[in-house]
C-alpha cells in the first residue's frame, strides 16, 4: 500500500506570492491532518479534514485554508506569503479518532 | 494549557550509552505517543500508551506512561548510530478529532561512534 505522498517536495516562492501544497493519504484513510515543522516553533497543527470537512483548526492566520476532496486527497493554500512562512508542512493521514498518524515526506516551502 | 514539556532538547552520547527523554503535562493525557524523526525525514510513529503506568518495549526502546497519565518517558538501551534523530511526543486531541495532535518540542540524539 502507498505511503502518503506529498507534491511538490521543494518550493520557492517570494513574499506576496500563494503556494498550494497537495498531499495523497494512504488508500482507506479519510482524515488528512496538515502540520507546520520549522527550528524555532517546533510541529504545529494547521487543520484537519475528515469527509471534506474541516475538524479542527489551529492557531494560524486565514492566509493558510484548506480542502478535502471526495477522494480524501487534500489541498492547502497559503496566500500572501511572508517570510517567516517558510517552513517544511507536512500532511498526515490517519484510520482511527486519536490513533497514529502516517506522515508524507512533506514539502520543504522557502519564502525569499 | 494543552501543552507538552520535553526535555532534554539535546543529548550527545557515544554508541553503546543508554538514552532517556521524558516528557509531562500539567493535565491528564488520554494517551501519549511517540515519533521518530530522522534528519532531513519525516516523523514516523512509534508507539501510543493509553493506560495508566503502562510500559511497553521495542527491542531496545522502552516506553512508559506515568501512573497520573500525566508524564512519559523513552529509554533506548545501548544506543547505535541508527537512533540518531529527533524523537517526540504527542499528546492527542481526543474527542471527535483523527489527526490534531499537540506535539513536544523534541528531544535531538546524536550518536557518537
Amino acid at each position: 500500500k502507498a505511503g502518503v505522498t506529498q507534491t511538490p517536495r521543494y518550493l520557492i516562492k517570494t513574499r506576496g506570492q500563494q503556494v498550494t501544497l497537495s498531499c495523497s493519504p494512504i488508500s482507506g484513510h479519510r482524515s488528512v491532518s496538515w502540520y507546520q515543522q520549522t527550528p524555532g516553533q517546533g510541529l504545529q497543527f494547521l487543520f484537519e479534514y475528515f469527509s471534506e470537512t474541516q475538524r479542527n483548526k489551529g492557531n494560524f492566520p486565514g492566509r493558510f485554508s484548506g480542502r478535502q476532496f471526495s477522494n480524501s486527497r487534500s489541498e492547502m493554500n497559503v496566500s500572501t506569503l511572508e517570510l517567516g512562512d517558510s517552513a517544511l508542512y507536512l500532511c498526515a493521514s490517519s484510520l482511527e479518532q486519536n490513533e497514529k498518524l502516517f506522515f508524507g515526506s512533506g514539502t520543504q516551502l522557502s519564502v525569499l | 494549557g494543552q501543552q507538552v514539556m520535553q526535555i532534554p532538547q539535546y543529548q550527545h552520547v557515544q554508541e553503546g550509552e543508554d538514552f532517556t527523554t521524558y516528557c509531562n503535562s500539567s493535565t491528564t493525557l488520554s494517551n501519549i505517543q511517540w515519533y521518530k524523526q530522522r534528519p532531513g525525514g519525516h516523523p514516523v510513529f512509534l508507539i501510543q500508551l493509553v493506560k495508566s503506568g503502562e510500559v511497553k518495549k521495542q527491542k531496545r526502546l522502552t516506553f512508559q506512561f506515568g501512573e497520573a497519565k500525566k508524564n512519559s518517558s523513552l529509554h533506548i538501551t545501548a544506543t547505535q548510530t541508527t537512533d540518531v534523530g529527533t524523537y517526540f511526543c504527542a499528546r492527542a486531541a481526543g474527542g471527535t478529532s483523527y489527526g490534531k495532535l499537540t506535539f513536544g518540542q523534541g528531544t535531538i540524539l546524536t550518536v557518537h561512534p
